[in-house]
């Protein structure tokens, strides 16, 4: 099955900086890459995707970029607010001809003032 | 608010017992995951239904079942329940089988005790 790696755990900026979060997958047949937010005892909020048919996706201050040859996708986010604080997954199909996602283990981004 | 029903919000019972978690879909989609997020664990997918039937199946254990019905409404059975069965029980929805768009609904926080 899939495997889905996450770094960093925790990331703290000062406002207005950017933020850059990475993942790596396994499975070469993954072509379709989501990222979600959550806030604390929320639900996930899906805040971009990317499919495998595109190297970068932008939507207004995020971005994800995915580069399948080495197998790894980011998220950046510029002009960080505080609003963006929340933690951050990363997720790829887990395969076998359906869709359940695997997720990474997650980033805690926090936004200082 | 992703159109992502999911019932009860919160549910507290004993070791032993069984529990029953109810999801509507968002009108249209024919897909509904189970997830299961704890603090050692992460977010796991646990099962997927399309259109009423089992398609793919994640880290469930066999005293965790479920199924859809013909209205698309899930419902998540947990039973002999054990206190590391603690955690927040989501059920996601997409219009179709792959790689489409997951809307998470709000979770069950499931104690127990």
């Amino acid at each position: 099955g899939e495997n889905v790696e996450q770094h960093p755990s925790t990331l703290s900026v000062q406002e207005g900086d950017s933020a850059v979060i990475k993942c790596t997958y396994s499975d070469s047949a993954s072509n379709y890459f989501p990222w979600y937010k959550q806030e604390l005892g929320k639900r996930p909020q899906l805040i971009i995707d990317i499919r495998s048919n595109v190297g970068e996706k932008k939507d207004q201050r995020i971005a994800v970029t995915l580069n399948k040859t080495a197998k790894h996708f980011s998220l950046h986010i510029t002009e960080t607010q505080p609003e963006d604080s929340a933690v951050y997954f990363c997720a790829a199909p887990s395969g076998g001809g359906a869709d359940g996602l695997t997720f990474g283990k997650g980033t805690h981004l926090i936004i200082q003032p | 608010d992703s159109g992502v029903t999911q019932t009860p919000k919160h549910l507290i019972t004993a070791t032993g017992q069984r529990v029953t978690l109810r999801c509507s879909p968002r009108s249209g989609d024919l897909s509904v995951y189970w997830y299961q997020q704890s603090l050692d664990q992460g977010l796991q997918f646990l099962i997927q239904y399309y259109n009423g039937e089992e398609r793919a199946k994640g880290n469930i254990l066999e005293r965790f079942s479920a199924q859809q019905f013909p209205d698309l409404h899930s419902e998540l059975n947990l039973s002999s329940l054990e206190l590391g069965d603690s955690a927040l029980y989501f059920c996601a929805s997409s219009v179709g089988l792959i790689q489409d768009t997951q809307y998470f609904g709000p979770g069950t926080r499931l104690t127990v005790l």
